[in-house]
């Protein structure tokens, strides 16, 4: 059963434009989400994260909303650049810490030019 | 430079054999981590451990095993009943109750020939 929902496998966007990534999740324990970002045949890397307490957090052109009534996230990206191109992935820490990350199945960004 | 190391990049196996995946951090972390990547699957937790001598089941443990004799090593066995053993498989380490999650390898192709 999958505790963190990623619903969209891939979104394709114009260099320049936004892009907005969803996460949903289900466990409303948790308290911290994070994104990773991903490119072919590398490990993933942490791009921004979220405490329960906020409802956004900005870093860059990098920003995460957090709707916790809805339990729903979303990524904005703006302006997308193409080598934002990568597989985005959302997620939760399963015991309220940092260990045993729980991950969605990750939606694919494509910024084309 | 700290860091995770994942060796080999690239491992072709024999149907019937046992291989053994190298991941070594340097980044005094205590938790150890094994995800497989597959098409559509996201990440799927195999094995992880919090502390040295001690390691837990993930979501796809069968299969598997595992080792923790040093805290900087974390090597991962994939044996013969693993039905499906091609994947992208990825290290990662973590401080216990970091903000920022996990440090990945950049992992390693394994494909059954």
């Amino acid at each position: 059963d999958q505790q963190v929902k990623q619903n969209s496998p891939s979104l394709s966007v114009q260099e320049g434009r936004i892009s907005i990534l969803n996460c949903d999740y289900t466990n409303s324990m948790f308290d911290y989400f994070l994104w990773y970002k991903k490119y072919p045949a590398e490990g993933p890397t942490f791009l921004i994260s979220i405490s329960s307490i906020k409802d956004k957090n900005e870093d860059g052109r990098f920003t995460v909303f957090l709707n916790k009534s809805a339990k729903h996230l979303s990524l904005h990206i703006v302006p997308s650049q193409p080598g934002d191109s990568a597989v985005y992935f959302c997620a939760a820490p399963s015991q309220g810490g940092s260990e045993k990350l729980v991950f969605g199945k990750g939606t694919k960004l494509t910024v084309n030019p | 430079d700290g860091g995770i190391t994942q060796s080999p990049k690239y491992l072709f196996r024999k149907e019937g054999q046992n291989v053994t995946l190298s991941c070594e951090q340097n980044l005094n972390h205590d938790a150890m981590y094994w995800y497989r990547q597959d098409p559509g699957q996201g990440l799927r937790l195999i094995y992880y451990s919090q502390i040295v001598n001690d390691f837990q089941k993930g979501d796809i443990a069968e299969g598997y095993s595992v080792s923790r004799e040093k805290k900087e090593s974390f090597p991962l066995t994939v044996t013969s009943a693993q039905k499906n053993p091609t994947a992208f498989y990825l290290c990662a380490s973590s401080i216990i109750w970091t903000a920022y999650g996990y440090t990945f390898g950049s992992g390693t192709r394994l494909t059954v020939v």
